[in-house]
């Protein structure tokens, strides 16, 4: 099974600021790589596909990066409602294993 | 609108089964592949299991395989999950998650269904 490894586990942030996630793979994936972001009780969403695609309807303060074996999820001048669980996804090869999970919590 | 709906779940004592169905609307569901992933109390996504549109491939995280099966009736709209032999590890929302043409990342999910598995 290819494994995701996602860092860091939590992060604190003002509104405003710039973050960023990483995501590295235990062997290569190509761009076979999806972000998602979940708040408290709800389902996960979209936001990235194919590494670097926005799905529709995503602002464009979001961005992600990589191919291979590590990649990014970054999120320029952070708004109220982005503070929330992020994770990212190889759908390269089953099993699709998601990553750890990152906390981004208001500082 | 696109949408879909869990429902199924409930509380069951180890050892017992249930069977999850995901109702989809708003897009032809026979041309999709569909997952099932869960997510534990607090913990992250875990994903469970994956059937092509045509129900010709079939795959299962080695954590379930054996105990749960996936199916789907296009005719009906929708996906299933049978889970048999269940643990207390087992206990999650458990969401259906269509797999989106073209990416083959997970673009649409239902609101989840609570499965609760204790004595």
């Amino acid at each position: 099974a290819i494994r995701i490894t996602q860092s860091p586990s939590s992060l604190s942030a003002s509104t405003g600021d710039r973050v960023t996630i990483t995501c590295r793979a235990s062997q290569g994936i190509s761009s076979y790589l999806a972000w998602y972001q979940q708040k408290p009780g709800k389902a996960p969403k979209l936001l990235i596909y194919a590494a670097s695609t926005l799905q529709s309807g995503v602002p464009s303060r979001f961005s992600g990066s990589g191919s291979g074996t590590d990649f990014t999820l970054t999120i320029s001048c952070l708004q109220s409602e982005d503070f929330a669980t992020y994770y990212c996804q190889q759908y390269y090869s089953y099993p699709s294993l998601f990553g750890q999970g990152t906390k981004l919590e208001i500082k | 609108e696109v949408q879909l709906v869990e429902s199924g779940g409930g509380l069951v004592k180890p050892g017992g089964s249930l069977r999850l169905s995901c109702a989809a609307s708003g897009f032809t569901f026979s041309s999709y592949s569909m997952n099932w992933v869960r997510q534990a109390p607090g913990k992250g996504l875990e994903w469970v299991s994956s059937i092509s549109s045509s129900s010709s491939y079939i795959y299962y995280a080695d954590s379930v395989k054996g105990r749960f099966t996936i199916s789907r009736d296009n005719a009906k709209n929708s996906l299933y999950l049978q889970m048999n032999s269940l643990r207390a590890e087992d206990t999650a929302v458990y969401y259906c998650a269509r797999v989106a043409i073209g990416s083959d990342a997970f673009d649409i999910w239902g609101q989840g269904t609570m499965v609760t598995v204790s004595s």
